[in-house]
């Protein structure tokens, strides 16, 4: 099984500032399937990004995911106040599909 | 507009049973594979089923294999988790979730329902 390690657990920043979240497999992601996830408190997960880039619909494009092999990034360029939640990678290239633990996106 | 709706969730002593239900809109059911997956209060997501769109393939976490069924009615448009011998360390929402493909393998969830919450206590 890939074991997906987030990091870092939690980031604190202002509104406007740059995220920049990781994800890193315990092996390689067969094709970068690899896919990110937005959490907000009492909400379902939201799709964000699947083939470890490809923005699901209606992402906003200050958004972006990147990476390959082991190392995936998920980066949001300019805070907006909606964007303060978990965020989840999941690869979905080996079987059983695995989560990340998360990373918390809070505000500073 | 995708509508997935959860039911049947609620609270179970160990040892029982449950199934749990997803109502599908919005999109042609029997073209896509869907799944369960789970969350335990405050946790991380933990994938726990799938079923292919015509049944033909279902694939289950080892948490849970020889304890649940999933299952689907394409003519109701339903999804379906039969959930027996309840631990625990089960307690979670269930989000019933939607593949982009047919297929029940090799897949992220494109749109998912909002839970229902299956605690198992005694």
């Amino acid at each position: 099984e890939i074991v997906l390690t987030q990091s870092p657990g939690t980031l604190s920043l202002s509104p406007g500032e740059r995220a920049t979240l990781s994800c890193r497999a315990s092996q390689s992601v067969s094709s970068s399937y690899l896919a990110w996830y937005q959490q907000k408190p009492g909400q379902a997960p939201r799709l964000l990004f699947y083939g470890a880039s490809t923005g699901a619909t209606g992402i906003p494009d200050r958004f972006r995911g990147s990476g390959s092999g082991t190392d995936f990034t998920l980066t949001i360029s300019r805070l907006e106040p909606e964007d303060f939640a978990v965020y989840y990678c999941q690869q979905y290239g080996n079987s059983p599909s695995t989560f990340g633990q998360g990373t918390k996106v809070e505000i500073k | 507009e995708v509508q997935l709706v959860e039911s049947g969730g609620g609270l179970v002593q160990p040892g029982r049973s449950l199934r749990l239900s997803c109502a599908a809109s919005g999109f042609t059911f029997d073209d896509y594979a869907m799944h369960w997956v789970r969350q335990a209060p405050g946790k991380g997501l933990e994938w726990v089923a799938g079923i292919s769109w015509n049944s033909d393939t279902v694939g289950y976490a080892d948490s849970v294999k020889g304890r649940v069924t999933v299952s689907r009615d394409n003519a109701k448009n339903s999804l379906h988790l039969q959930m027996n011998s309840l631990r625990t360390e089960d307690t979670a929402f269930y989000y019933c979730a939607k593949g982009p493909v047919p297929a029940a393998s090799r897949v992220y969830f494109d749109y998912w329902g909002q839970g229902t919450l299956v605690t198992v206590s005694s």
